[in-house]
């Protein structure tokens, strides 16, 4: 079956540092890859995502590229800062139908530090 | 910005009485779906409904559960007998389009079978 694997958390940074959540699927076939975010008490929110092979989803100042190669679509951020602190969820699905479910990680909690 | 409202926010109930979780999703999607995440793991597929029937669902998603969308605006969960093990955060979600990419999700709803 499909699988997503997240780093484990909590990762703690200070702020300004590089950020790098590492996510690795298992999959029958090229799914569509997603990263979402939950901050403090709201739903999870769509950050960015990528449906083929080298693609690159950018948002907010994240950036996560498709590598079919590696089976990973990790995501990554140049400079942090304390409002990035969440929880992020990388996910697959497949495209082909109309109401496919999302298979996601476990999540990495981000701690940013002031 | 629209959204998927959820009610309640948290509820708690006894182990063996039946639970109906509520969601109203944005107006102008046509897809819905229930996801759940039990306390330090996955968020884990549960079900989709598009035109007025499940399209797909997940070995979680037995019996014990059903999904209605009783008056054009609610999208509902129905737990029957809650067990134990049903005690987690239950999200709504819908989309325009399906496929994950444009999925909008609910706060969540905090069940605690005691």
């Amino acid at each position: 079956g499909n699988s997503v694997t997240q780093m484990e958390g909590p990762v703690t940074l200070s702020e300004e540092a590089f950020l790098t959540i590492n996510c690795t699927y298992t999959a029958t076939g090229y799914p569509s890859l997603f990263w979402y975010v939950q901050y403090p008490g709201e739903g999870l929110q769509l950050l960015l995502k990528a449906t083929k092979a080298d693609d690159k989803g950018s948002n907010k100042g994240f950036e996560a590229t498709y590598r079919k190669e590696t089976t990973s679509f990790h995501l990554e951020k140049g400079s942090v800062q304390v409002s990035d602190s969440a929880v992020y969820f990388c996910a697959l699905t497949f495209t082909g139908g109309g109401a496919d479910g999302l298979t996601f990680g476990k999540g990495t909690h981000l701690i940013i530090q002031p | 910005e629209p959204e998927v409202t959820q009610t309640p926010s948290h509820q708690v109930t006894q182990m063996g009485q039946e639970v109906i979780l509520r969601c109203v999703p944005i107006s102008n999607h046509l897809y819905f779906y229930w996801y759940r995440q039990i306390l330090g793991q996955k968020v884990e597929f549960l079900v989709s409904f598009y035109n007025n029937e499940i399209s797909e669902k997940s070995e979680i998603f037995d019996d014990q559960f059903s999904v209605e969308r009783p008056d054009g605006s609610n999208f509902t969960l129905k737990i029957r007998s809650t067990k134990l093990e049903d005690s987690a955060m239950y999200f709504c979600a819908s989309s325009e389009f399906g496929q994950g990419e444009g999925y909008t999700f609910g706060s969540g709803t905090r069940l605690t079978v005691v």
